[in-house]
């Protein structure tokens, strides 16, 4: 079975620090990744998506992440902090198209002044 | 281009009620999945609709039931609330083939 694990429900960085943010999967299968963004009150927003192509994936708003085998991660990162980047971001595995989407807890990311 | 919608924005129901709500997707999208997202959790998969069939079910009990119209909207039913049913429910539509979900804003379902 499919599963992700965020580590840190909660992430606190300076503005202008950079970003980390820990995701985990098990899959069986060459797994399709995702980041998504979810200001308060709405939906997600893709953030990035890994689908076997270049292990290093970038996104929007500056985000990258970097697909590791070996360590069965996908962690999230920005270089700058930005005040705007305050939100709560999910990171997702899909294992074939048309498959449902898995997703972890979810890491709430606070930006200091 | 409207993205995915979804009505109504709010609702609060009693125990015991039924409810229905609505999503229609992205243009050019021919399958649509719901999910629930419960206070301080991830969203969890309910069920997608592909050709106005269930094409794949979470586990969620049958009180969960859906439905797609010819046009590709959707429709999610849940009867007999519980409390337990209170959460953020998400719809998101994709094209048959497609890994990329796109989500709408969500249906806030309040049961009392």
């Amino acid at each position: 079975a499919q599963s992700v694990t965020q580590l840190g429900s909660h992430v606190s960085v300076s503005e202008g620090a950079l970003v980390l943010l820990r995701c985990n999967y098990s899959s069986s299968v060459p797994p399709y990744l995702f980041w998504y963004v979810q200001y308060p009150n709405q939906g997600l927003q893709l953030l990035l998506k890994y689908t076997s192509a270049a292990t290093l994936v970038k996104g929007i708003n500056g985000f990258e992440a970097e697909f590791k085998k070996s360590e069965t991660s996908f962690h999230l990162t920005k270089p700058s902090a930005h005040m705007s980047d305050a939100a709560e971001y999910f990171c997702a595995v899909m294992t074939n198209r048309d498959d449902k989407i898995i997703f972890g807890k979810g890491t709430r990311l606070h930006i200091l002044p | 281009d409207a993205g995915v919608t979804q009505s109504p924005t709010h609702l609060i129901k009693t125990r015991g009620q039924q409810v229905t709500l609505r999503c229609s997707p992205k243009s050019g999208h021919d399958t649509v999945s719901w999910y629930q997202q419960a206070l301080g959790q991830g969203p969890q998969f309910i069920f997608q609709y592909y050709e106005e069939e269930e094409r794949q079910r979470g586990n969620f009990p049958d009180r969960f039931s859906g439905h797609q119209f010819p046009n590709y909207s959707s429709e999610l039913n849940v009867n007999a609330l519980l409390l337990g049913d209170s959460a953020l429910y998400l719809c998101a539509s994709s094209w048959d083939g497609s890994y990329e979900q796109y989500f709408g804003p969500g249906t806030r379902l309040t049961v009392t």
